[in-house]
């Protein structure tokens, strides 16, 4: 079955420092999502993509962060000056857009925050 | 703003048991129900999508009921075996295929 990349699986950085978070979506589908779990938490909603466009976004997804699909198989997350409360796993998610609209999720990616 | 709430938080069952864990959620305007399966540290595997139409869907040993009306969904697992361990997570889904999930179920089946 067809799924979702995510690298890297482990990121470490330091406070203020940028970081993208890479994933590669099911070739054919055309919604694109991040999602992040902070440790103990619910998974929450980040933003969704359509079109080359954002099509939605949470209030957790504030100026330091931002999405871009530079190709035809990739699509980022750039978070532009990490936190500390930035550390959680995040998970890139993909859906074709047609009945039924399921979501296919990464691995994700850690990010520890130092 | 929809709240999903998933009950018991934890689970533990002897190997052969059935689960059955439950789903709520406070907005009936869904477009959908999915149930995923989380391993520690790892992404979410969809077991099983209800179209808010539907009222239930099976897979093997799975069966996820949707009551829209009630705000209620339940994932039966039969005949549980130790590899079915892991945290079961609820998410409903809206017209704009953004999910909102629960907290999860961390079920433990017992060899």
């Amino acid at each position: 079955e067809p799924e979702v990349t995510q690298t890297p699986s482990h990121q470490v950085t330091q406070m203020g420092q940028e970081v993208i978070l890479r994933c590669v979506p099911i070739s054919n589908h055309l919604y694109f999502y991040w999602y992040r779990q902070i440790l103990g938490q619910k998974v929450e909603f980040l933003v969704s993509f359509y079109n080359n466009e954002i099509s939605e976004k949470s209030e957790i997804f504030d100026d330091q962060f931002s999405v871009e699909r530079p190709d035809g198989s990739n699509f980022t997350l750039k978070i532009r000056s990490t936190k500390l409360e930035d550390s959680a796993m995040y998970f890139c998610a993909s859906s074709s857009g047609t009945a039924p609209e399921k979501l296919f999720f990464g691995s994700g990616t850690q990010l520890s925050v130092l | 703003k929809q709240e999903v709430t998933q009950i018991p938080a934890a689970l533990s069952v002897p190997e052969g048991e059935n689960l059955v864990l439950n789903c709520s959620f406070t907005d009936s305007a869904i477009y959908n129900l999915q149930w995923f399966r989380q391993d520690p540290g790892k992404g979410l595997t969809s077991l099983l999508l209800i179209q808010s139409s539907q009222r239930e869907q099976t897979s093997g040993r799975l069966n996820a009921s949707l009551d829209k009306s009630s705000g209620r969904s339940t994932l039966y697992i039969a005949a549980s075996q130790p590899g079915d361990s892991a945290t079961y997570l609820c998410a409903t889904g809206a017209n704009d295929y953004k999910l909102s999930f629960g907290a999860g179920t961390t079920v433990t089946v017992r060899a």
